[in-house]
């Protein structure tokens, strides 16, 4: 798999289920961010937890890091169809200014 | 809030043309970025540049490309000679120092024909 590789590559749900995206990334990271992109637009960061933490909130959204796994996981909570966008982990490279993007999940949440 | 600014939003060129993205970082921020994003795929990094000077490249990012920070709010990607697989969402972002998340830009969407 490559480096920052998210699952399911697409997802699709109602509105007010949660959602839950995963990342897996392959190098030593320093911390793992997440970013929304809508159609067309740039990416917004979302969160940014760092290696030495495990879980982290900021309103609907819960990200926890298994740096043991490598993986993170991203969880939305009482989606609404505003959450529809493509998500992404992103790992920067450490020892490096080099940044890593998954492959990104497509979210639909369905009115 | 502050916020990074790319223009044009569409550039259309000819190819071999010579294309040149511009961007405004955050005022503050000391690290910038590049990054590509060909349609449906994944977002790549080009080139990150700190202290006017490049500090990192990836192997796309070869002499056909060039960053400049002529003045100190501009922040320009140079595409040489472009070829028809350069068309893509060229984002730009910045950072205020390390550990700390970039900002992006709404992107530059480059159609080479």
């Amino acid at each position: 798999s490559q480096q920052g590789e998210e699952d399911p590559q697409a997802l699709s749900i109602q509105e007010g289920e949660n959602a839950t995206m995963n990342c897996s990334y392959k190098t030593s990271i320093n911390n793992l961010q997440w970013y929304r992109q809508n159609s067309g637009r740039g990416l917004v960061h979302l969160i940014l937890i760092r290696s030495n933490e495990r879980e982290k909130h900021s309103g609907r959204l819960r990200v926890t890091l298994d740096t043991s796994k490598k993986s993170s996981s991203l969880l939305i909570t009482a989606s609404r169809a505003a959450d529809t966008a493509s998500y992404f982990c992103a790992t920067p490279v450490s020892g490096t200014y080099k940044y890593i993007f998954g492959t990104g999940t497509r979210l639909k949440v369905l009115a | 809030e502050p916020e990074v600014t790319q223009t044009p939003s569409h550039q259309v060129t000819q190819m071999g043309q010579e294309v040149i993205l511009r961007c405004v970082p955050i005022s503050n921020h000391l690290y910038f970025y590049w990054y590509r994003q060909i349609l449906g795929q994944k977002v790549e990094f080009l080139v990150s540049f700190y202290n006017n000077e490049i500090s990192e490249k990836s192997e796309i990012f070869d002499d056909q490309f060039s960053v400049e920070r002529p003045d100190g709010s501009n922040f320009t990607l140079k595409i040489r000679s472009t070829k028809l697989e350069d068309s893509a969402m060229y984002f730009c972002a910045s950072r205020a120092r390390a550990g700390q998340p970039q900002h992006f830009g709404d992107g530059t969407r480059l159609s080479i024909l």
